[in-house]
């Protein structure tokens, strides 16, 4: 079993719709959650970052964990065509300490106009 | 302040070649971690280098080889090159805050 799961899609939804994007893992001691975007032809850029259960609001963007299911999500309100890209979650492996991130597949979102 | 530049953007080798992917840390950032992105799928930990040391490395074999200089800019080498080397090589850089990586566009390596 891989660390991280991540379905890549790829998924496509109107303009306006909600986005739900969903990862699963496998390592309960797995404590700091990360969301990255990722454009075509571009390196990941950071979303959102969480720390253990609970969620956190962004503007249009909310990042939820749920440490007892080993589940984490983010979802996207009022999506525009601006959002179309990959979604990527990654989980710090290093505790914390800015060092190696375990990232998921990645999801190819795409938001029709 | 300047972000995390990476050269070359796009090269092509032949396999058993060697190639050195350049990096240039964000401005007061003195951690560079190295990842290889291949088609569809995560970015995967190369390792990582903090005050010119390695300071933790993924699963690759040690043809994978890197340096960091005084003024936190990075270089990663791959000997003897193989036909699943060809991915996108992404460069991070970091301060002291846990998990926040700024990602540079990459180095897209193509092995013939």
């Amino acid at each position: 079993q891989k660390e991280v799961e991540q379905d890549p899609g790829p998924l496509s939804v109107p303009e306006g719709a909600i986005v739900s994007l969903n990862c699963t893992y496998s390592n309960s001691a797995f404590q700091y959650f990360m969301w990255y975007r990722q454009y075509s032809r571009k390196g990941p850029e950071l979303l959102m970052y969480t720390y253990s259960s609970g969620n956190k609001e962004d503007g249009r963007f909310t990042a939820q964990v749920d440490k007892s299911s080993k589940y984490i999500s983010l979802f996207i309100r009022d999506s525009q065509p601006s959002d179309s890209a990959t979604y990527l979650c990654a989980i710090d492996d290093y505790g914390g300490s800015q060092g190696n991130l375990i990232f998921g597949k990645g999801t190819k979102l795409s938001v029709k106009p | 302040e300047t972000g995390v530049t990476q050269s070359p953007t796009h090269l092509i080798k032949t396999r058993g070649q060697q190639v050195t992917l350049r990096c240039s840390s964000q401005s007061g950032h003195n951690t560079v971690s190295w990842y290889q992105q291949a088609l569809g799928q995560g970015p995967q930990f190369i390792f990582q280098y903090y005050r010119e040391e390695e300071n933790g490395r993924g699963n690759f074999p040690p043809r994978f080889s890197g340096l960091q200089f005084p003024n936190y800019s990075s270089e990663l080498n791959v000997n003897a090159l193989e036909l699943d080397d060809s991915a996108l090589y992404l460069c991070a850089s970091s301060s002291k805050r846990a998990g926040e990586l700024f990602f540079g566009e990459g180095s897209r390596l193509t092995v013939l």
